[in-house]
């Protein structure tokens, strides 16, 4: 069964404190894995795709990885602005259209 | 850059009412989801369309119709509302399958 675990669900961080987030999904033949941000209230932002393992991308103190099981997003030096719900999908393994998403890792950054 | 809106970010909706809610895409996207967002369970599909009047259910379409009459609108209807479909509800689209679905900025709706 297709499936998107992320962890931790919640992670605190001091501002300037770097960490990472885990999405690891099973998915046969994977074709991209995305990740959002949410912020309350709102509608998530999309801010990367990854395709292959050992790709990476990068905007401004974020960067994600993936490898054949898993991505990570590394946040380096967080400022409270970063604080927000990061979410990852992947699309069906199957000939379906739709995305699968985990359920998220709420970030803290406090100052 | 793509822009996806909906036509309201809050309603109340009293029981058994009629609801409308409406989606627009501004990038000539081929595919358009809905989406119901709940805390515990994450973003759910409850249907999708890849052309002008087709659809697809989602893993929760009961409830819910949806209709594409034209391609940058997609709406989605409940013919009945009831409490537990107060939630989030999340439109989406995307240039092709499996690529990169933009989100809109929600409708919060709670039923009554």
């Amino acid at each position: 069964e297709d499936q998107v675990t992320q962890s931790p669900e919640a992670l605190r961080l001091q501002e300037g404190e770097s960490s990472s987030l885990n999405c690891s999904y099973t998915v046969s033949g994977l074709r991209g894995l995305f990740w959002y941000r949410q912020d309350p209230g709102k509608g998530p932002e999309f801010l990367f795709t990854l395709y292959s393992a050992g790709e990476e991308k990068e905007k401004e103190r974020l960067k994600a990885t993936l490898t054949k099981k898993e991505s990570f997003l590394h946040i380096t030096a967080p400022k409270p602005e970063d604080s927000a719900t990061y979410l990852c999908a992947v699309p069906q393994s199957q000939a379906g259209t739709a995305l699968i998403f985990g359920k998220g890792t709420t970030l803290s950054v406090s100052s | 850059d793509v822009k996806v809106t909906q036509s309201s970010r809050y309603l109340v909706k009293r029981t058994g009412e009629k609801v409308f809610l409406e989606c627009v895409q501004d990038m000539d996207h081929e595919n358009m989801f809905w989406y119901r967002q709940d805390p515990g369970l994450g973003l759910r599909l409850i249907y999708f369309s890849y052309d002008v009047k087709m659809k697809e259910k989602g893993d929760i379409p009961e409830g819910y119709s949806v209709s594409r009459e034209k391609k940058e609108r997609f709406s989605l209807i409940l013919e009945s509302a009831s409490t537990n479909q107060t939630s989030m509800y999340l439109c989406a689209s995307s240039l092709r399958f499996r690529e990169t679905q933009y989100f809109g900025p929600g409708t919060r709706l709670l039923v009554l």
